[in-house]
C-alpha cells in the first residue's frame, strides 16, 4: 500500500530533550516536506527536500534540524524542543504532476506535546 | 509572501443542500492548486489537484474551478451528505524563493442530518 508512515504517533516531552520524529514514504517521491499545524494558523511548512541531500527552509524553520540522506526518509529533528512547539506535525510526500506541478500526499500526523 | 485565504472558516448546512467552499491567493503565479479534506484528529486526504493550466477538475460529487487571474478557487459539493462534515483545506505550489506550498486555514464544514 503506498503510503507516507511517521513515528511516533504521539509524544510528550520536556524542554531540552533531543528527540527525531521519523517519516518514511514508499511511493519513490522526490519531493518531501515537514509541516506543523497549529490553531488558527493552518499548515506551515517547516523544511522541504527536492531530493537526496537537498533540504530548504520553509516559512518557520527555527528550532527544526532535517536530513535527506536516502530517498525514503526524511526525519525532523527538534534538538532542543520548547513550549512553542508543541503542535501537530505532519509529513508529506509529493511527485511531479508534470513540470512545476506536485501532488502532495500525507502521513498521519504526530502530536508532540513540549512540558 | 503568499497569503491564503479560505471563507468561511465555519459552514453548517442541511443534508441535500449544493454548498461551495471558497480559495483565495494573492500571488497568482502558482503552479497548481489542491483540495483537501481533514477528519478531526486525522491527516489530510487530497480530493482534487488543478494545474496552472487547468480550470476544473471534477470527482463524483465535487467540483473544483481556478480562476489565476482573479487568484480564487471554489470547491463545489453537491448534494451534501454528513460523511461530507470534516475540514476542507486549500493549498497552492509555487515558486517564489522555492518551491513551497501554502495552505489556508480551512472552512470547517457540518452537514445536518
Amino acid at each position: 500500500e503506498a503510503q507516507v508512515t511517521q513515528n511516533p504517533r504521539y509524544l510528550i516531552t520536556v524542554t531540552g530533550k533531543k528527540l527525531t520524529v521519523t517519516c518514511s514514504q514508499n511511493m519513490n517521491h522526490e519531493y518531501m516536506s515537514w509541516y506543523r499545524q497549529d490553531p488558527g494558523l493552518g499548515l506551515r511548512q517547516i523544511y522541504y527536500s527536492m531530493n537526496v541531500e537537498v533540504t530548504d527552509k520553509g516559512d518557520v524553520p527555527e528550532g527544526y534540524k532535517v536530513s535527506r540522506k536516502e530517498k525514503r526518509n526524511f526525519p525532523l529533528i527538534l534538538e532542543s524542543p520548547s513550549p512553542n512547539q508543541t503542535s501537530l506535525y505532519f509529513c508529506a510526500s509529493s511527485f511531479m504532476l508534470a513540470e512545476h506541478s506536485y501532488e502532495q500526499y500525507f502521513g498521519p500526523g504526530t502530536r508532540l506535546t513540549v512540558t | 509572501k503568499q497569503e491564503v485565504t479560505q471563507i468561511p472558516a465555519a459552514l453548517s448546512v442541511p443534508e441535500g443542500e449544493n454548498l461551495v467552499l471558497n480559495c483565495s491567493f494573492t500571488d497568482s503565479a502558482i503552479y497548481n492548486l489542491q483540495w483537501f479534506r481533514q477528519d478531526p484528529g486525522k491527516g489530510l486526504t487530497s480530493l482534487l489537484l488543478i494545474q496552472s493550466s487547468q480550470r476544473e477538475q471534477t470527482s463524483g460529487r465535487l467540483n473544483a474551478s481556478l480562476d489565476k487571474s482573479s487568484g480564487r478557487s471554489t470547491l463545489y459539493i453537491a448534494a451534501s451528505q454528513p460523511g461530507d462534515s470534516a475540514t476542507y483545506l486549500c493549498a497552492v505550489f509555487l515558486r517564489v524563493t522555492g518551491n513551497q506550498f501554502y495552505f489556508g486555514t480551512g472552512t470547517s464544514l457540518t452537514v445536518i442530518p
